[in-house]
């Protein structure tokens, strides 16, 4: 079965720091991947997604995720953090099994971003 | 577009009574579905519908029922609320299946049960 793993339920960073949250999925075959953001109660909202075409995906609010098929991983990270950026972070995967597009997510990497 | 809304937003019930979580979009998408998030679980799928007329259950559809009324909407329905499923609910819609569009998600609505 599909899975993914989030390393690190809760990442600090200082302001201006790199951000780096960790997302490894385990799939015979590269599934499409995503990277969604939640702000405190509020839904999710996607930052960038994986599917197929370049290994160095770009998102929202600058950052950006790079697939790594020997690795099996799908990493995000931000060369500066900023205090707007603390948020629980959700990698997902979506295998191409069944064509319903379902999303399996990790269970969320909470960052801090401190002064 | 108001996108994905959800209703209520809160609530609270006692085990054993019912309530239904609405969930409608404006985007017309062919595919809806319904998460459950639990702190340090991520989020778990418990229902979707590919398309109007259809659905199938996903992770966790055990004390759950839905009913996709039209396009727009699709509902999720406890029977007989347990503490287990206090939660938050998050419904999510999608243009198409089998493509790379990506899901839209809804607000959310946070159950209690005591």
């Amino acid at each position: 079965a599909q899975s993914v793993t989030q390393l690190g339920s809760h990442v600090s960073v200082s302001e201006g720091a790199l951000v780096l949250l960790r997302c490894n999925y385990s799939s015979s075959v590269p599934p499409y991947l995503f990277w969604y953001v939640q702000y405190p109660n509020q839904g999710l909202q996607l930052l960038l997604k994986y599917t197929s075409a370049a290994t160095l995906v770009k998102g929202i609010n600058g950052f950006e995720a790079e697939f790594k098929k020997s690795e099996t991983s799908f990493h995000l990270t931000k060369p500066s953090a900023h205090m707007s950026d603390a948020a629980e972070y959700f990698c997902a995967v979506c295998p191409f099994s069944g064509g319903y597009n379902k999303l399996i997510f990790g269970a969320g990497t909470r960052l801090a971003v401190h002064p | 577009n108001a996108g994905v809304t959800q209703t209520p937003k809160f609530q609270v019930l006692k085990t054993g009574q019912s309530m239904t979580l609405q969930c409608a979009q404006d985007m017309n998408h062919n595919s809806m579905y319904w998460y459950r998030q639990d702190p340090g679980m991520g989020l778990r799928l418990i229902y979707y519908s590919a398309s109007e007329g259809t659905t199938d259950k996903g992770e966790v559809p055990n004390g759950y029922n839905v009913s996709r009324l039209n396009k727009r909407e699709f509902s999720l329905r406890l029977e007989s609320a347990a503490p287990s499923q206090t939660s938050v609910y998050f419904c999510a819609s999608l243009p198409r299946t089998g493509g790379t569009d990506t899901q839209y998600f809804g607000p959310g609505t946070r159950l209690t049960v005591l």
